[in-house]
């Protein structure tokens, strides 16, 4: 079965380290989005690409970045790991088609800036 | 820009109780409407949906119509149980563009 996956599922750092979080799906998506999800402020979207060598940055995209070598990966990199980027980071994919609209999401990334 | 307004948790009901979530959205075009729910611990799936106006989606007895006069998109179920308890996550999309979440309602169901 297609499916979406993130690691590491939890992670834990020190503030100023470089941190990359894997995200790889089998739908064979041409859209994929990182969010992150935090208490009151439900998900905001961080980036997100629309097929490969595309990336386009979302609400909170300050300090993160991503690349989109192939289809079925977009690694998010935190340049410098800060505390304000302590968070649960989650992952989607959709079809790239305006009729199905739905977004896959994975299992999450919890991280911790210390 | 679109934006989407659901009501604050968090909602306590007993198992049985009827449930309403509200969800109110402002957008421009025509937008698919969705309603993800998260169980504890783990990443978000979609509960149901709707993509046009006066439709209604429904799983699990759940249910959600498309009003555009309202421009809402309640999330109703007739008789909540436990296993039912989460957080619900109305949200919506255009065209191809990312989607765009409320900030969840907490429910917990109790016996």
């Amino acid at each position: 079965d297609a499916e979406i996956t993130q690691s590491p599922r939890h992670k834990i750092t020190e503030t100023g380290r470089q941190v990359t979080l894997a995200c790889h799906q089998t739908w064979n998506h041409n859209n994929m989005f990182w969010y992150r999800q935090d208490l009151g402020h439900g998900l905001r979207l961080i980036h997100y690409s629309y097929g490969v060598q595309d990336t386009n940055k979302g609400e909170v995209s300050d300090g993160y970045s991503v690349s989109r070598s192939n289809t079925e990966d977009l690694p998010l990199t935190l340049e410098s790991a800060a505390s304000s980027q302590t968070s649960v980071y989650f992952c989607a994919s959709s079809e790239s088609s305006s009729r199905e609209r739905t977004q896959y999401f994975g299992p999450g990334t919890r991280l911790l800036v210390l | 820009g679109n934006s989407v307004t659901q009501m604050e948790g968090p909602v306590t009901l007993s198992e049985e109780a009827f449930l309403t979530i509200n969800c109110t959205y402002t957008a421009t075009g025509y937008p698919s409407l969705f309603w993800y729910v998260q169980y504890p611990g783990e990443g978000l799936q979609l509960l149901l949906k709707a993509t046009k106006a006066d439709d209604k989606g429904s799983n699990k007895g759940f249910e959600a119509t498309y009003r555009k006069e309202t421009t809402s998109f309640h999330l109703e179920k007739g008789s909540v149980q436990v296993s039912d308890s989460a957080v619900y996550f109305c949200a919506l999309n255009s065209g191809n563009t990312p989607l765009v979440f409320g900030k969840g309602t907490r429910l917990s169901v109790i016996a």
